[in-house]
């Protein structure tokens, strides 16, 4: 079984850019949500994809958005960074359906704005 | 919105001790309640979880109680090692919104 990956491991970008993160789900799932962690703090939720559709949003800006892809693998894409950006964005794989909803999590991108 | 809450933010123990760790919770509508363990580098490792309809659950040194009157859940370690050091974050959720509300975490130091 092969568990949640996510690329790369750490970006350096400037204020103004975009960025683009990935994440691929353990086998068998079905749903992907992403998460920011600040330095210190506890994972906070971006948004949720199933089926290739959000399917929950937390309370971030529009500049942050995903896609799902037929296999499930997905991506975060943040525009315009901003200095507050820099975290540990998390990937986290699920099944949808599937009577748990467990959450596995990735290793995460380290991200810093300059 | 849900909002969890997590104490100590802290915890030092020696080896062999236990360690508890609580959390409170403010939507009633929440009804599963996973726990995670995240070393240095590292993102969340899934340690236990419990949903509404249980009240404890046990695996081998872990132990999670769950009070859905209070809106408390605790994690209880027994025989701590040295390994068991990192930082532990409770969480929260209802399976129709799916997203997990974190607490703020504790960070675990297990004195050999």
């Amino acid at each position: 079984e092969t568990g949640v990956t996510q690329s790369p491991t750490h970006l350096i970008k400037t204020r103004g850019q975009q960025v683009t993160l990935r994440c691929s789900s353990q086998s068998g799932h079905n749903t992907v949500s992403w998460y920011q962690q600040a330095l210190g703090q506890g994972p906070q939720f971006i948004f949720q994809y199933y089926r290739e559709e959000e399917n929950g949003r937390g309370n971030f800006p529009p500049r942050f958005s995903g896609l799902q892809f037929p296999n499930y693998s997905s991506e975060l894409n943040v525009n315009a960074l901003e200095l507050d950006d820099s975290a540990l964005y998390l990937c986290a794989s699920s099944l949808a359906g599937g009577g748990t909803d467990t959450q596995y999590f990735g290793p995460g991108t380290r991200l810093t704005v300059l | 919105g849900e909002n969890v809450e997590q104490h100590p933010s802290t915890l030092s123990v020696q080896e062999g001790d236990s360690a508890v760790i609580k959390c409170t919770y403010s939507d009633s509508a929440s009804n599963y309640f996973p726990w995670y363990k995240q070393e240095l580098g590292k993102g969340p490792q899934l340690i236990i979880d419990i949903r509404s309809n249980v009240g404890e659950k046990k695996d081998q040194r872990i132990a999670v109680t769950l009070n859905k009157t209070a809106k408390h859940f605790s994690l209880h370690i027994t025989e701590t090692q040295p390994e068991d050091s990192a930082v532990y974050f409770c969480a929260a959720s209802d399976t129709g919104r799916r997203a997990l509300t974190f607490g703020s975490g504790t960070r675990l130091q297990v004195q050999p």
